[in-house]
């Protein structure tokens, strides 16, 4: 059980696309999404905290208007990361807590998106 | 100073060997503690989860936790290749909505 998929796994683009990844509870419904980013041989640095149907919660530092926090349901959220830059590129990885008996489990993660800008 | 401070490594390890992981943490409201399990270009998976002091025992993994020492280990005993990997460990003092996370410590394991 608690089972997080993440989709795209990776991804190449041009400078000044945004980009799109989605983040999906499969086998729970997911009450807060997490999104964090992760620098090669480093820990997880917290971007956001997404509750579904409200605004995300930006840590301090992290662009609002560059990474768009959707979590429009309680299977899925999404982060785009916007006009995107070599500077973006980066481990991009979801977690989510669940309702009823995943309520009191610690947060369950995705397999990760890499983002590469070219 | 970290919250939470993790020794990043890396540490070497032949096969079959017991391996120590450890963490310490400052802030002593923290009740809930875990270890990911981190292979490379993959996401955390969670491997132990406790709650305050004491032991927990999963096969070959044993979590310990000292809150007195603000000190917390994760023991592999007859240690694997496949056990390579990096290991996060995380704590947080009730909402599992603000976990703070150690550096990681990279583990090989050596045939």
């Amino acid at each position: 059980g608690a089972v997080v998929s993440q989709h795209p796994s990776w991804v190449i683009c041009k400078s000044g696309t945004s980009v799109k990844i989605e983040c999906r509870s499969l086998d729970f419904q997911a009450t807060t999404m997490f999104w964090y980013r992760q620098f090669p041989k480093q820990s997880l640095m917290l971007m956001a905290t997404s509750n579904e149907g409200s605004k995300a919660t930006y840590e301090q530092g992290v662009e609002k208007d560059k990474f768009l926090i959707n979590h429009a349901s309680l299977t899925l959220s999404t982060l785009t990361v916007t006009s995107a830059h070599p500077e973006d590129s980066s481990f991009y990885i979801c977690s989510a807590i669940g309702t009823g008996t995943y309520s009191n489990q610690p947060q369950h993660f995705g397999d990760g998106t890499r983002l590469s800008i070219l | 100073q970290k919250e939470v401070e993790q020794d990043p490594g890396p540490l070497s390890v032949p096969e079959g060997a017991i391996v120590s992981l450890n963490c310490t943490y400052s802030n002593s409201a923290f009740q809930y503690f875990m270890w990911y399990r981190q292979y490379s270009r993959k996401g955390p998976e969670l491997l132990m989860y406790t709650y305050s002091s004491g032991n927990k025992e999963d096969g070959r993994f044993t979590a310990q936790v000292d809150k007195s020492s603000k000190y917390i280990s994760l023991f592999i005993r007859d240690s694997q290749p496949s056990d390579s990997a990096t290991y996060l460990c995380a704590m947080s003092a009730g909402n599992n909505n603000d976990m703070r996370f150690g550096a990681g410590t990279r583990l090989t394991v050596k045939p």
